[in-house]
C-alpha cells in the first residue's frame, strides 16, 4: 500500500512570493492534515481537510490556506512568504471512521525562504 | 485544551541498554495518545497508540508504553537500544475526534556503540 506522498521534496522561494505544496493521502483516507515543523518551534498543526472542506485550522495567519480536491489530495498555499516560513511542512492522512484516528505522515516538503 | 510535555530534550544511551523516554500530558478529554519517531530527513512514523483497551501498549521495533492516568504519563521504553533507534521521538495527544494532534517538544535519542 502506497503511503502519503508529498511534492516537491524541496522548494526555494524568495520573500514575498507564493509557495504551493502538494499532498496525496493514503488510498481510502478522506482526511488530510498539514503541519509545520520549524526550527525551534516544534511541530504545529496548520490545517485539517475532510471531504473537501476545511474543518479546523491552527494558529496561523490567513496567508496560509489550502484546499482538498475530489480525489482527496490536497494543496497548501503560503502567500506573501516571510523568512520565518522556512520549515519542513508535513502532510498526514487518516480515516476518520476508523478510530483511534492515527495519522500517517508523508516525508515532508522543505521550504526555504530567502 | 490539551498539552504534552516531554521531560527530556536529549537522551543518550549505550547500545544494548534500556531506553526510557518520559511524557506527561494534559487533556480535558479521555485522551488518545501516540508515540511517533522521526529519523533524520524523514517523515514521522507511528510507533504505537493508546486506545484505552489496555494500559500497556506494545509497538513496533520492540518499543512499548504504559498509560498511567493517575500520573498523566505515557512513558516510552525499550529494553535494549539498537543503533537504528537513534532518532527524534514525539509524544502526541489527540482530540477525541482525532482532527488535531498536539505534539510534545520531542526527545532526541543518541545511541552510543
Amino acid at each position: 500500500e502506497a503511503g502519503v506522498t508529498q511534492s516537491p521534496t524541496h522548494l526555494i522561494k524568495t520573500r514575498g512570493q507564493q509557495a504551493t505544496l502538494r499532498c496525496s493521502p493514503i488510498s481510502g483516507h478522506t482526511s488530510v492534515y498539514w503541519y509545520q515543523q520549524a526550527l525551534g518551534l516544534g511541530l504545529q498543526f496548520l490545517l485539517w481537510y475532510d471531504e473537501g472542506e476545511e474543518r479546523n485550522r491552527g494558529n496561523f495567519p490567513p496567508r496560509f490556506s489550502g484546499r482538498q480536491f475530489p480525489n482527496y489530495s490536497s494543496e497548501l498555499n503560503v502567500n506573501a512568504l516571510e523568512l520565518e516560513d522556512s520549515a519542513l511542512y508535513l502532510c498526514a492522512s487518516s480515516l476518520l471512521r476508523q478510530g483511534p484516528y492515527e495519522q500517517y505522515f508523508g516525508p515532508g516538503t522543505r521550504l526555504t525562504v530567502t | 485544551a490539551q498539552s504534552v510535555t516531554q521531560l527530556d530534550s536529549h537522551v543518550s544511551v549505550s547500545e544494548g541498554t534500556p531506553v526510557l523516554l518520559r511524557c506527561n500530558y494534559s487533556s480535558s478529554y479521555s485522551p488518545s495518545l501516540f508515540w511517533y519517531v522521526q529519523h533524520p530527513n524523514k517523515g514521522l512514523q507511528l510507533l504505537l497508540k493508546y486506545t484505552s483497551a489496555a494500559t500497556l501498549v506494545k509497538g513496533i521495533n520492540g518499543f512499548e508504553a504504559e498509560f498511567k492516568k493517575s500520573e498523566t504519563s505515557f512513558h516510552l521504553t525499550k529494553p535494549s537500544a539498537h543503533m537504528s533507534d537513534a532518532a527524534e521521538y514525539f509524544c502526541v495527544v489527540s482530540e477525541p475526534a482525532g482532527n488535531k494532534l498536539t505534539f510534545g517538544g520531542g526527545t532526541r535519542v543518541l545511541v552510543k556503540p
